[in-house]
């Protein structure tokens, strides 16, 4: 069975561009978050989405921004890029229901972004 | 506020037994979970409390104390494929709302 997959796994880019981040989830998964982990930090949420609406936001700025499509795959945009976004990228999909509220997140490899 | 507390660094010898305790302060509580991450690899889950008390799965063990805002995971039979990142997170949310609040981790070397 496919895990979570993300693509690109690697990605340079350069101040003030913007980049488009991607993801498709374990197959029967409908939420899936993005989050940012710097090297030697722990992950940090940016968004939730759940059968393609938005449920959670963390503390970034409005630069950032998510989608959900149908097929509950999803993209994470970040515009005019910054030095300090460097950063593994990463989606987990997790199996959400009316009975199955406490579920894991799993994970995909993640998109190293480096911003030069 | 989300406060989430762990030891930066561990080492600890083959075949020994480590425990690694985590401290959280947040404004939700709906579990707290404990993830594997390899340098350079995605994180991956290992175990979950929702409850007090102690959760074992093969040479994993997890604690939590929810009065105390307080867990440890309990590796035994230390390998040295468990040198690794062990993330402490906590689930913030309930209703299909699914917001991971992690701390720092901790990195564990196993040495020979």
């Amino acid at each position: 069975d496919a895990g979570v997959t993300q693509s690109p796994t690697h990605l340079i880019k350069t101040r003030g561009q913007h980049v488009t981040l991607r993801c498709s989830p374990i197959s029967g998964h409908k939420s899936v978050s993005w989050y940012q982990q710097v090297l030697g930090q722990g992950p940090q949420f940016i968004f939730q989405y759940y059968e393609k609406e938005e449920r959670g936001r963390g503390n970034f700025p409005d630069r950032f921004s998510a989608r959900q499509f149908p097929n509950y795959s999803s993209e994470l945009n970040v515009n005019a890029l910054l030095l300090g976004d460097s950063a593994l990228y990463l989606c987990a999909s997790s199996l959400v229901t009316q009975v199955t509220l406490y579920t894991e997140a799993f994970f995909g490899q993640g998109t190293r972004l480096t911003v030069v | 506020g989300q406060n989430i507390d762990q030891p930066t660094e561990m080492t600890a010898t083959e075949g020994a037994i480590v425990q690694i305790n985590c401290t959280y302060q947040t404004s939700g509580f709906n579990g707290l979970f404990w993830y594997q991450q390899h340098a350079g690899e995605a994180p991956t889950f290992l175990s979950y409390n929702v409850l007090d008390g102690l959760e074992e799965k093969g040479r994993f063990s997890s604690f939590l104390s929810r009065s105390k805002g307080y867990s440890y995971l309990l590796l035994k039979e230390l390998q040295m494929k468990d040198s690794a990142s062990y993330l402490c997170a906590v689930r913030d949310r309930d209703n299909y709302g699914q917001n991971f609040v992690f701390g720092p981790g901790t990195r564990l070397s196993v040495l020979p």
